[in-house]
């Protein structure tokens, strides 16, 4: 079984902190995503990662960075949280090299609020 | 137009029902088409993954995919109290993929 694991279930953040956010997959997926997902606004892409050391900008970019060092690790990186940036994210892995069109396999989610 | 339209409901029946739910996909090229559970609080789960069109089962799962149409289906068979959830349908072709916002399922005892 693919499994996708996220460091935190739950987190409560300060306005204007910088908040880290990991994700591990164990099935040696090439793909790894970040998505955030808001209530009427379905999943919205952040970033993607198709290799280590690879990044491209997903549909709502600003406000993120993210980081691949390893394989199995993606992390999500809020620079200066923001309240509009309380939400529900999830992380994903694909298999497929220079293919992204693979079906995907998500993590338990981090509900994030921003005080 | 979105990519992916699908009914966000609430959809309510009772426990036995034949469920039906839907998407419609505006590129004729897509080709892999997917359903996910998402229960409240956790994140999606894949439930099926079909290419091309057709018909494809599991269990009490069918999903259906009309290409001519460009129409997708997951039908559930005696429905139960455990599919209560949010389904989302998905799509992809290439190097884009796109999700449908999901549609709340309610199936009462």
């Amino acid at each position: 079984d693919v499994k996708v694991t996220q460091s935190s279930r739950y987190l409560v953040k300060r306005t204007g902190e910088k908040v880290f956010l990991e994700c591990v997959q164990d099935m040696d997926h090439e793909n790894m995503f970040w998505y955030r997902q808001d209530p009427g606004l379905g999943l919205r892409l952040i970033y993607f990662s198709y290799d280590v050391k690879m990044k491209e900008k997903g549909d709502i970019p600003e406000g993120y960075s993210v980081s691949r060092e390893k394989k199995e690790r993606f992390s999500l990186i809020l620079e200066s949280a923001s309240t509009n940036q309380t939400s529900m994210y999830l992380c994903a892995s694909s298999s497929g090299t220079g293919f992204l069109g693979a079906e995907q396999y998500f993590g338990p989610g981090t509900r994030l609020t921003v005080t | 137009q979105k990519e992916v339209e699908q009914d966000p409901g609430p959809l309510s029946v009772p426990e036995g029902a034949i469920v039906s739910l839907n998407c419609t996909y505006s590129n004729s090229a897509f080709q892999y088409f997917m359903w996910y559970r998402q229960y409240s609080r956790k994140g999606p789960e894949l439930l099926m993954y079909t290419y091309s069109s057709g018909n494809k089962e599991d269990g009490r799962f069918t999903a259906q995919v009309d290409k001519s149409s460009k129409y997708i289906s997951l039908f559930i068979r005696d429905s139960q109290p455990s599919d209560s959830a949010t389904y989302l349908c998905a799509t992809s072709h290439g190097n884009q993929f796109y999700f449908g916002t999901g549609t709340s399922l309610t199936v009462i005892p």
